[in-house]
């Protein structure tokens, strides 16, 4: 396994524009997580996954971002309605029930 | 609430030792985690100590734990240019849950020639 895997690595797309990110986990990880990091800061925790279930979103930064996790396996989270304000780098990381989490390359996100 | 402080910027010359300092809030933490990043890349996990420690040494890495002080530090001994990065310290969430990482915002480390 060559670790946690993320696409695109980067998009740019015009405000107002939906976009979907994809995460593909080690594979004998349980737990999937979502966070955002912008310029200058530490990632943000965004949402996790225990297999298929979402156990917390309360922490997604308004409706218009959602993830899903349909199978168990890879993840993705949509941002509807762009604004210039999500450009950021989203970064997906997997854990196993215990252990410590492994983070993906990321998806720099501009929005134009 | 959680917060995780550091040094914004570290600046050493080459061969020396590097010391990277970290304050984080919650004192039922069972683990802390230290992570390094490269520009315009993900997350690479260092190293990690549990709270019972207050040592732990990896190669060039010595993690240092005071609980009572809630200071957790990163020595990187005979620091060489590839260890030019972001690195952070994270904490898990409040209670040990499975929540996701509270991080600092990252000390940049400069390496001076």
């Amino acid at each position: 396994d060559t670790g946690v895997s993320q696409n695109p690595r980067h998009k740019i797309t015009k405000r107002g524009q939906n976009v979907t990110f994809r995460c593909d986990p080690i594979s004998e990880h349980n737990r999937l997580y979502w966070y955002r990091q912008t310029l200058g800061q530490g990632p943000e925790f965004l949402t996790y996954f225990q297999n298929e279930a979402q156990l917390e979103k309360s922490r997604l930064l308004s409706d218009r971002f959602s993830a899903e996790r349909p199978k168990g396996s890879f993840s993705t989270l949509e941002i509807q309605r762009t604004e210039q304000g999500d450009s950021a780098m989203y970064l997906c990381a997997s854990s196993s029930l215990a252990g410590e989490q492994y983070f993906g390359p990321g998806t720099r996100l501009t929005v134009t | 609430g959680e917060d995780v402080e550091q040094s914004l910027f570290l600046s050493v010359r080459e061969g020396d030792s590097s010391v990277i300092n970290c304050t984080y809030t919650d004192s039922s933490s069972t683990y802390l985690y230290w992570y390094k990043q490269e520009p315009g890349a993900g997350l690479q996990l260092l190293t990690y100590i549990f709270s019972n420690m207050d040592m732990k040494q990896d190669q060039r890495l010595t993690v240092l734990l005071n609980k009572k002080d809630k200071h957790l530090s990163l020595r990187i001994a005979d620091t060489q240019t590839g260890d030019s990065a972001i690195y952070f310290c994270a904490e898990p969430p409040s209670g040990g849950g499975a929540d996701g990482l509270t991080f600092g915002k990252g000390t940049h480390l400069i390496i001076q020639p």
